[in-house]
């Protein structure tokens, strides 16, 4: 596997279970990002961690708790999530966070839809 | 506050030139990147420009003004396979991106 993946692809879940999607990056970089993407809106800024610590966490719901186990891979945990958070959920990684130039690659994400 | 304006759709025909235009107002200012994003799939990157002027790249060049807040993508030659959204993003002082909405561009025959 090459480049940024993301699992699953499609999710439906109820407001009361629980599930997680997962990232992973096979490009050695050591900052990941976990985004929100609605239609027609700007990219939504989730979770930053660098080097395995948090380093931001734009004021988002606690039923969205992130997971970072190694520089690798990225979890986000779902938990009592409400029918606005249907979206498309990106996962990103670059280089590093220290430079405005570093790019960022993008898994092909998670279309959630909570019933 | 931090704000990113581009259109929301644009059409143009197979074989001509379109420019996708993007202003930005940040807090502070470190580069803008331009994304492209096919349906159902993930944003790619294009270019990053740090310094006015422009940046060309086969088919696409990219375009900043750094004294006016203003960006444009330029496309020539459009193929069928350039019909994808435009993703916009300025990197502000805290090397944060500060995202647009988007712009769908429609091409053609």
């Amino acid at each position: 596997e090459t480049g940024v993946t993301q699992t699953p692809r499609h999710l439906v879940m109820g407001m009361t279970n629980k599930k997680s999607l997962k990232c992973e990056q096979h490009l050695g970089h050591n900052a990941m990002y976990w985004y929100k993407q609605s239609a027609k809106k700007p990219l939504e800024l989730m979770f930053v961690y660098s080097l395995e610590e948090r380093v931001e966490n734009n004021s988002v719901p606690s039923r969205f708790s992130p997971e970072c186990p190694n520089s690798s891979h990225l979890f986000l945990h779902l938990h009592t999530l409400q029918p606005e958070d249907s979206a498309l959920y990106l996962c990103a990684s670059s280089q590093d966070k220290t430079s405005p130039s570093y790019e960022q690659y993008f898994g092909p994400g998670t279309r959630l839809t909570v019933t | 506050g931090q704000n990113i304006d581009q259109p929301t759709e644009m059409t143009a025909t197979e074989g001509a030139i379109v420019q996708i235009n993007c202003t930005y107002q940040t807090s502070g200012f470190n580069g803008l990147f331009w994304y492209q994003q096919h349906a159902g799939e993930a944003p790619t990157f294009l270019s990053y420009n740090v310094l006015d002027g422009l940046e060309e790249k086969g088919r696409f060049s990219s375009f900043l003004s750094r004294s006016k807040g203003y960006s444009y993508l330029l496309l020539k030659e459009l193929q069928m396979k350039d019909s994808a959204s435009y993703l916009c993003a300025a990197v502000d002082s805290n090397y944060q991106l500060i995202w647009g909405a988007g712009t769908k561009l429609i091409i053609k025959p």
